[in-house]
């Protein structure tokens, strides 16, 4: 257990529709990154927040948007949904947000547009 | 100039046998370069990482080789077993813009033959 926690694990929605995901990092952890798995894509980075703010941006669509809130908890909305946007999607957590610094993975959430 | 190449895609190794992931790198400014197993249906778990101060980091039976003027690292399982089988991703972050995100290569499917 990382003591990285998603929620939901599973979720099926429709094209059009819009999901958030949420996400608890580890205790006393101050970054928070979000991460896209697909077949076909691979592990891709998409955001990162360090304490409230936005750190980094990878390859987010401009329908995803995230946020991270006073608690340090982040939450990843997915909007307009597409049939290509199936995927696994990783919360990560590391205490700060340097390079080198081990980044702690949770179970991600399972995603599926139909 | 972002990308870190992973090779093989996949890999069968009897048990006992040594296993062995290369990945490269283009950008110089990659400091950190960790390893990722990831078993189907968990997210993935740091398993070891290295700097590029130093060409050799061991844990165990998992040890990093790390090739700074050629750009690349792989890792190397040796006595490798059943319960290695597993997905691996090679990954490097950058000092940087001051952000922790991993570039993660496409990862290696290895499966240990009992």
């Amino acid at each position: 257990d990382s003591g990285v926690t998603q929620t939901p694990k599973h979720l099926i929605t429709a094209t059009g529709q819009r999901v958030t995901l949420r996400c608890s990092p580890r205790s006393g952890d101050l970054s928070v990154y979000w991460y896209q798995q697909s077949l076909d894509q691979g592990l891709q980075f998409l955001i990162q927040y360090y304490n409230g703010e936005e750190r980094a941006k990878g390859n987010i669509l401009e329908r995803f948007s995230a946020q991270q809130f006073p608690d340090l908890h982040s939450e990843l909305n997915l909007s307009s949904l597409e049939l290509g946007d199936s995927a696994l999607y990783f919360c990560a957590s590391s205490a700060s947000g340097e390079s080198g610094n081990t980044i702690y993975f949770g179970e991600g959430s399972w995603l599926t547009v139909v | 100039q972002q990308q870190v190449k992973q090779s093989p895609q996949s890999l069968i190794v009897q048990k006992g046998g040594i296993s062995i992931i290369n990945c490269a790198y283009e950008n110089t400014a990659f400091d950190y370069f960790p390893w990722y197993q990831q078993f189907p249906g968990k997210g993935p778990a740091l398993l070891i990482a290295i700097r590029p101060d130093v060409s050799e980091k061991k844990e165990g039976r998992f040890t990093i080789s790390f090739n700074k003027s050629a750009k690349q690292f792989s890792l190397h399982i040796m006595d490798s077993q059943p319960g290695d089988s597993a997905t691996y991703f090679c990954a490097a972050s950058s000092r940087r813009g001051a952000t922790n995100k991993l570039i993660f290569g496409t990862g290696t499917l290895l499966a240990v033959q009992p």
